[in-house]
């Protein structure tokens, strides 16, 4: 089983739709959450970051933690065309070594 | 955020030649980098950790003479392709952290290597 289980996708929104992005993992000692926008030929760009449970929103972006369930997810609103790109979420359990999902690669249709 | 140049970002060389890969950290000292190779559709998979002024910890499977990481400078990190082979042509990418913010990892660019 794999660390970290991510949808590939592919993913295709109407612009303006709301995003859910999710990743389960199995390892309970992970503490340190992220998603990473990663644009196609290029390296990863940190999106957002959570520390342990709960809710972190920035803009656009929100980011859930869900410990009980090991249970991750990254919602974009009012998605825009610039937003395609492939999402990978990362998680750590302590902030050394991290584990990554596969990606989902989203597609905002104009 | 902080800034991490990686260069070449695509390179093509014969089979048997070797390709070296720069990742320098621009504003800010990485005592600790990272250096990922990256398969279509796949995730990011760590070949080593690169710690500066000692020897590189490498993952599992990874060959360390094949793969060769120098990290002489809190600035930067290489890595070396020996002896490349069409297999190893891949997306590799490296990253680096802040010394303070040890959670956030920033990410270069990513080369692009094709082994001809």
């Amino acid at each position: 089983q794999k660390e970290v289980e991510q949808d590939p996708g592919p993913l295709s929104v109407p612009e303006g739709a709301i995003v859910s992005l999710n990743c389960t993992y199995s390892n309970s000692a992970f503490q340190y959450f992220m998603w990473y926008r990663q644009y196609s030929r290029k390296g990863p760009e940190l999106l957002m970051y959570t520390y342990s449970s709960g809710n972190k929103e920035d803009g656009r972006f929100t980011a859930q933690v869900d410990k009980s369930s090991k249970y991750i997810s990254l919602f974009i609103r009012d998605s825009q065309p610039s937003d395609s790109a492939t999402y990978l979420c990362a998680m750590s359990p302590t902030g050394n070594q991290f584990y990554f999902g596969t990606g989902t690669s989203l597609t905002v249709i104009p | 955020g902080a800034v991490v140049s990686q260069h070449p970002s695509r390179v093509i060389c014969k089979s048997g030649t070797s390709v070296k890969i720069e990742c320098r950290s621009l504003d800010f000292q990485a005592t600790t980098m990272f250096w990922y190779r990256q398969f279509p559709k796949q995730s990011l998979m760590l070949m080593a950790t690169s710690n500066e002024g000692s020897k590189a910890t490498y993952e599992q499977g990874v060959e360390k003479d094949k793969f060769l990481i120098n990290h002489a400078s809190l600035t930067l990190s290489t890595l070396t392709v020996t002896s490349a082979h069409p297999e190893d042509s891949s997306f590799y990418i490296c990253s680096a952290r802040q010394p303070t913010v040890h959670t956030e990892a920033f990410f270069g660019q990513g080369t692009r290597l094709t082994v001809v």
